[in-house]
Order: C-alpha cells, then sequence, then structure tokens
C-alpha cells in the first residue's frame, strides 16, 4: 500500500503566484516526521522543510510552509511568490521506525512548472 | 547544513563488471545511511538501509548480493553493483543520517550509471 501519496503528477503556476502541492501519507508510528525536498535537473535533492509529528505549529521555511492536518494525514507544501527557478521535481518524504530501525521514504513526486 | 559526498557523478561500465559508489559524510558522524534508485522521472526507491558496523537491511525486491552494501565507518558507505547489467542502469542517491531525530536528511549528489 501506499506509504507517501502525491496525486499532482504536474502542476503550473504563475510566475508570483502561490501554489499548493499535495501530500497524504499513512503510518501507524506516532513519532514520524515529514519532510519536502526539491529536485531540479540536475539530480541533487534540496531540502525545503520538515515536520515533526509532534510539532505544533505549521512548519515555515522562507517562501515554503508546510500545511500539517494531522488528523487528515496530510502535509501539503504552499510555495509563496512563484519564481521561475522553482521549476522542479518536488518530492513528499516521511521518516519512520521500521523493523530495521528508521528509514526515509519518498512519494511519486509532483513537477511543478512556473510560467513566466 | 551538513555536507554528504557521493563519488563518483557518472560512471559508464561494460556488463559483466562491478561498480562501487562511495558516500562519505564530510563533518558529521553517519550511524545510518540510506541508498535509494532512481528510474527516470520516477521517485526515489529505498534500496537498503545500512548502519555502521551490521549487515545492511534490504528492502523487498532487492537482490542483496546484486547490490553490495558495506557501511564499515562512522563517515563512509559503499554500494557496489555486481556484474552490472544494461537494466542496473540508473541513478543512485544516498542518504545519511545521524539519528531519527534529525529535521533533515543529508543527500550526496547522485551517481549516473550506464552499463552498456
Amino acid at each position: 500500500a501506499q506509504k507517501i501519496t502525491q496525486t499532482q503528477p504536474g502542476m503550473f503556476v504563475q510566475e508570483k503566484e502561490a501554489v499548493t502541492l499535495d501530500c497524504t501519507y499513512d503510518t501507524s508510528d506516532p513519532s514520524y516526521g515529514l519532510f519536502w525536498y526539491k529536485q531540479p535537473s540536475s539530480g541533487e535533492m534540496i531540502f525545503l522543510i520538515y515536520q515533526g509529528s509532534y510539532d505544533q505549529q505549521n512548519a515555515t521555511e522562507g517562501r515554503y510552509s508546510l500545511n500539517f492536518q494531522k488528523a487528515r494525514k496530510s502535509a501539503n507544501l504552499v510555495i509563496s511568490a512563484s519564481q521561475l527557478g522553482d521549476s522542479a521535481m518536488y518530492f513528499c518524504a516521511m521518516r519512520e521506525v521500521g523493523t530495521g530501525g528508521f528509514k526515509t521514504i519518498f512519494g511519486a513526486g509532483t513537477r511543478l512548472f512556473v510560467k513566466a | 547544513g551538513a555536507v554528504v559526498s557521493q563519488h563518483p557523478s557518472w560512471v559508464i561500465c561494460k556488463s559483466g563488471t562491478s561498480v562501487k559508489i562511495e558516500c562519505r559524510s564530510l563533518d558529521f558522524q553517519a550511524t545510518t545511511m540510506f541508498w535509494y534508485r532512481q528510474f527516470p522521472k520516477q521517485s526515489l526507491m529505498l534500496m537498503a538501509t545500512s548502519n555502521e558496523g551490521s549487515k545492511a537491511t534490504y528492502e523487498q525486491g532487492v537482490e542483496k548480493d546484486k547490490f553490495l552494501i558495506n557501511h564499515a565507518s562512522l563517515t563512509l558507505s559503499t554500494l557496489t553493483v555486481t556484474s552490472a547489467h544494461p537494466e542496473d542502469s540508473s541513478f543512485y542517491i544516498c542518504s545519511a543520517s545521524r539519528d531519527r531525530g534529525d529535521t533533515e536528511a543529508f543527500f550526496g549528489q547522485g551517481t549516473r550509471l550506464t552499463v552498456v
């Protein structure tokens, strides 16, 4: 079963507007972490933002904010004031404890296109 | 942020040969390292989790004899693709963590493997 679901294969946004990338997750572990990463065409993974399962406040990092709705098991990424350089692949990820320790698994990703 | 160096960044090898990829944490001790494989336009698929000084934990469907992982020290993990075949061609990327409380997973730059 899918543990991390990103239902938007591709998204378009106009430059300077905000965009929300969806992510839902499934876990029975009460302690987990949620991450968002950006992957440009070069392939490197760029860390954007982190939300811990016990964090009361939604995480924010500059133009990135995470809309964490624990009861709904969703962790959507909001990018404000989109820039052309934001065009990339975006992955939602979850860290949870497994039989071999902890591990981080990724969703299928959303490709974001920012239009001038 | 912490630095993880992965080497080589790209490699071309002949079918039947073995290829070793190194993942080093440069400024921290990584108790756990993760190896991922990424096909074009797809997500990162976790292959295995390695803990320093112990055997790697492989994900279901990953051939442990094909993908040998060694985590000999707190700063180095290696992935060896043995008897490589064209279907092993992919982007391999490592990630390192200090502990499960890390609020960021640190990634190497990735290795693009082409088997001809």
